[in-house]
This record gives structure tokens, sequence and C-alpha cells, in this order.
């Protein structure tokens, strides 16, 4: 069964600091993976996918990197801002495809301090 | 374009009672996922429609129980509503079978059972 655990669980750093959230999954036999931002109480707005056969994915200042035989993804925040303060969420679906849904962590709460 | 809607926002039932959400897909899209999220966690998968059938299944009762529409829209039905079925109930679109399965997210109704 697929796990996946997001490291640090909550994380407070001053405004314009660089970041590293972490993401690691048990099975590496994954399709893509695909980074989401959750502000409280709302949905989930979808940031970054990668694909099992690529290696990173850019957008702006977030840049997400996969390990898919180490079983790790990273999304790194350049300059951080305020406005980035949310919770993020890694998931990732099977190799199967389209019928088995995503496994998400439990996401990294962020707080940007202005 | 139009994006993944779903309606109500809040909904407050008595357990026991039953409940129907419902989700209307982003333009173009051909397959509907539904996911619970319990305070404070990621997401799950509890089932995933394509041409009007299920096709894919969490580890969710059948109480939890689910329709598409040949315009893509989707409801969920949880029937015999238990306390632990307070969560955000989140729907998903994608196109199926081609493309990158990303998944597009709406707001999400909340839901709590008393």
């Amino acid at each position: 069964k697929q796990e996946v655990t997001q490291i640090p669980a909550a994380l407070s750093v001053p405004e314009g600091e660089n970041l590293v959230l972490n993401c690691s999954f048990t099975d590496s036999a994954i399709y893509n993976l695909q980074w989401f931002r959750q502000d409280p109480g709302k949905g989930l707005t979808s940031l970054l996918l990668i694909q099992s056969s690529q290696r990173e994915q850019t957008s702006g200042r977030l840049n997400a990197s996969l390990d898919k035989s180490s079983g790790r993804s990273t999304l790194y925040i350049a300059a951080s801002q305020p406005g980035d303060s949310a919770t993020y969420l890694c998931a990732v679906r099977p190799l199967g495809g389209g019928a088995d849904g995503l496994t998400f962590g439990k996401g990294t709460h962020l707080i940007i301090q202005p | 374009e139009t994006g993944v809607t779903q309606s109500p926002t809040h909904l407050i039932k008595t357990r026991g009672q039953q409940v129907t959400l419902r989700c209307s897909s982003q333009s173009g899209h051909n397959t509907v996922s539904w996911y619970q999220q319990a305070l404070g966690q990621g997401p799950q998968f509890i089932f995933q429609y394509y041409r009007e059938e299920e096709n894919g299944r969490g580890n969710f009762p059948p109480r939890f129980s689910g329709l598409q529409f040949p315009n893509y829209s989707s409801e969920l039905n949880v029937n015999a509503l238990e306390l632990d079925d307070s969560a955000l109930y989140l729907c998903a679109s994608s196109t199926h079978p081609q493309g990158s399965y990303e998944q597009y997210f709406g707001p999400g109704t909340r839901l709590t059972v008393t």
C-alpha cells in the first residue's frame, strides 16, 4: 500500500527566504506526482505535475524535483512571500494510471511572516 | 473555460440521515473523482467515474455511492451518516484515458454530521 509522508509538518519563516518542502513515498511504481496548495477551508490548487519520466518542473518561483528510484520529491519556493502561506500537499498516482486515485500526504503547513 | 464547481458549500446533517453532494467537472474533462478530507489530514480517494460508471474505488463502505451523468457532472451520495463522515468533500476532474491525468479540484463541500 502506497504511503506518502511530508516533512516538515509545519514551517514558519520570515519573508524572502528560500524554502524546501519534502515529500517521500514508499512505492516507486508511480505514474506521476502532483503538488497542490490548499488555503484554509478551501479546495486544492494544482501547482506542478511531474510525470514519472521527468526529473523536475518549474513554474515561476516554484520548482519541483522527482527522484522516483529513491521515492522522493522536493518543492522549492524561491523568495517566499506572505501570500505563499498555505498548506502544501504532495500526491502520487499509481502506475496503473487512471482508476486508482491519488494518494496524498498530510501536508506541510507553511506560514511566511511579513 | 469553466473550472470545477461543487454544491452546496456547507451542509449540516443528523446522524442516520442521507446526503447528496454535487459536482460539475471542468470543461472538456470526462472523468470525475471524489475525495474525503478530514480535519488536519490529506484527502482520501473515495471513487472515480468514467463514462457514467465507477471504475475505481478506495477503502470506503458501500453506503458511499455515486453517479455520473452524460454531461460528466457527478453526485456523491452517503447513506446512514455517521459522525466520522464530517469532513470536506472534494471533487476533481481530469481527462481519461489520454493526457497527464492532472487533477483539477473544486472548492469542496463542508459536511457536518451532528
